[in-house]
């Protein structure tokens, strides 16, 4: 099982450009969530979806859409990047005998 | 809104102390509160849950307590060793989907 994965792991972007941040999970979780970390303000969340088909903001959505492809993918977009969205983004799902949170491995967004 | 303090921002020790990590939270009002771990690059790891009505976790040499009233606590590692070395995060949930996080304790164990 590889549990919650991401993709890409680091990407580097201009200011006005578009991306996609792809999340996919195995682990048959209902909940996925988006979260950006930076220095001296912890996580924040972004984005979550319940369950396939729906989403809802967090705390800092301005910025970003998301897409909720199916129950496995969980998609994080920036329609036209600023460099304060230079962080690492998390992407995560809640279940499992425990109901704990299960993190990928992050991705290294650079925005120019 | 609920904010999350840990204290201290790093802290550096001995291989074979016993060391105490803080959590603050400003609203009683808990679901529950977690401790997780973060190697440098990585994603997190969750290490111990306390649900509101419990007062404390055990698992190996990390045991986590929780005062709810007074919105505070603490992670107990004992006999550390240089794999314990990693940014030691709370959070607390507040509400369904609602995960406030602390920014963090950055823990060195010198061999």
């Amino acid at each position: 099982n590889a549990g919650v994965t991401q993709t890409p792991k680091f990407q580097v972007l201009k200011t006005g450009q578009s991306m996609t941040l792809q999340c996919a999970q195995d682990m048959n979780h209902n909940s996925m969530y988006w979260y950006r970390q930076d220095p001296g303000m912890g996580l924040r969340l972004i984005y979550y979806s319940a369950s396939e088909g729906t989403t809802d903001k967090g705390e800092v959505p301005n910025g970003y859409n998301v897409s909720r492809l199916n129950k496995r993918e969980f998609s994080l977009r920036l329609e036209s990047a600023a460099p304060s969205q230079t962080s690492v983004y998390f992407c995560a799902t809640f279940g499992g005998v425990q109901e704990t949170q299960y993190f990928g491995p992050g991705t290294r967004l650079l925005v120019l | 809104k609920q904010e999350v303090t840990q204290i201290p921002a790093a802290l550096s020790v001995p291989e074979g102390e016993n060391l105490v990590l803080n959590c603050s939270f400003t609203d009683s009002a808990i679901y529950n509160l977690q401790w997780f771990r973060q190697d440098p690059g990585k994603g997190l790891t969750s290490l111990l849950l306390i649900q509101s009505s419990q007062r404390e976790q055990t698992s190996g040499r990390l045991n986590a307590s929780l005062d709810k009233s007074s919105g505070r606590s603490t992670l107990y590692i004992a006999a550390s060793q240089p794999g314990d070395s990693a940014t030691y995060l709370c959070a607390v949930e507040a509400g369904a989907n609602n995960l406030f996080f602390g920014t963090g304790t950055r823990l060195t164990v010198i061999p």
